[in-house]
């Protein structure tokens, strides 16, 4: 089974600085999707960034982007110029592209933003 | 557009009730499914659907069935509640078109439930 790792249950960053969540996976596919969905404390999930596997680019949707290593099994997270609203909870997620069933997502890390 | 809606909020049930959570959406979205969120724990997927009258079962199906009878809407109902059901629930909807980056696309504010 596919498993998806947080290792930082808890980041922090100062307000305009840049910050890195990590992720690493487990998987014996070729083809997959991940995710990076944000919790704030309303608890609404809220999709951020997405990318395919077999997609090279690294995807980039404004102040956030992705550093996708293949081989490594690694998805981080990059927040730039961070704000206050970027406080949250983070989760990233994996889906297997064969199963249906198969959308894995990681234990989350609370990042704390400070003025 | 509303978006995913949940009802309701919050809920206690005694255990061995049973109940329904409501999830509707009126984006049109062929794919709609439900998860569980436990402290410490990243979601897990309970049932999801690809459209009205296919149902299919995730990582977590025990004690929980759903149905799809319309596009808009995916109940999820507890025949007998558990204490170990006590979470919260999530519904999730998006596009089957352009595949699995779609599918998870939105989330509705989540249901706390309590069994008591």
């Amino acid at each position: 089974a596919q498993t998806v790792t947080q290792s930082q249950p808890e980041m922090s960053v100062q307000e305009a600085e840049t910050v890195t969540l990590s992720c690493t996976y487990d998987t014996s596919e070729s083809d997959y999707y991940l995710f990076w969905y944000k919790q704030p404390p309303s608890r609404q999930m809220i999709l951020v960034i997405r990318q395919e596997a077999y997609k090279q680019q690294n995807a980039t949707e404004n102040r956030f982007s992705v550093n996708f290593q293949k081989a490594a099994k690694s998805f981080s997270l990059k927040i730039s110029d961070s704000q206050l609203g970027d406080a949250a909870m983070y989760f990233c997620a994996y889906r297997s592209s064969y199963n249906n069933n198969d959308m894995r997502f990681g234990a989350g890390t609370r990042l704390t933003v400070k003025p | 557009n509303a978006g995913v809606t949940q009802t309701p909020k919050f809920q206690v049930l005694k255990t061995g009730q049973s109940m329904t959570l409501q999830c509707a959406q009126d984006m049109n979205h062929e794919y709609m499914s439900w998860y569980r969120q436990d402290p410490g724990m990243g979601l897990r997927l309970i049932h999801y659907s690809v459209g009205a009258g296919i149902t299919d079962q995730g990582e977590v199906p025990n004690g929980y069935n759903v149905s799809r009878s319309t596009t808009e809407d995916f109940p999820l109902r507890l025949l007998s509640a558990a204490p170990s059901q006590t979470s919260v629930y999530f519904c999730a909807s998006g596009k089957i078109n352009g595949g699995p980056l779609n599918t998870e696309a939105f989330f509705g504010q989540g249901t706390r439930l309590t069994v008591v």
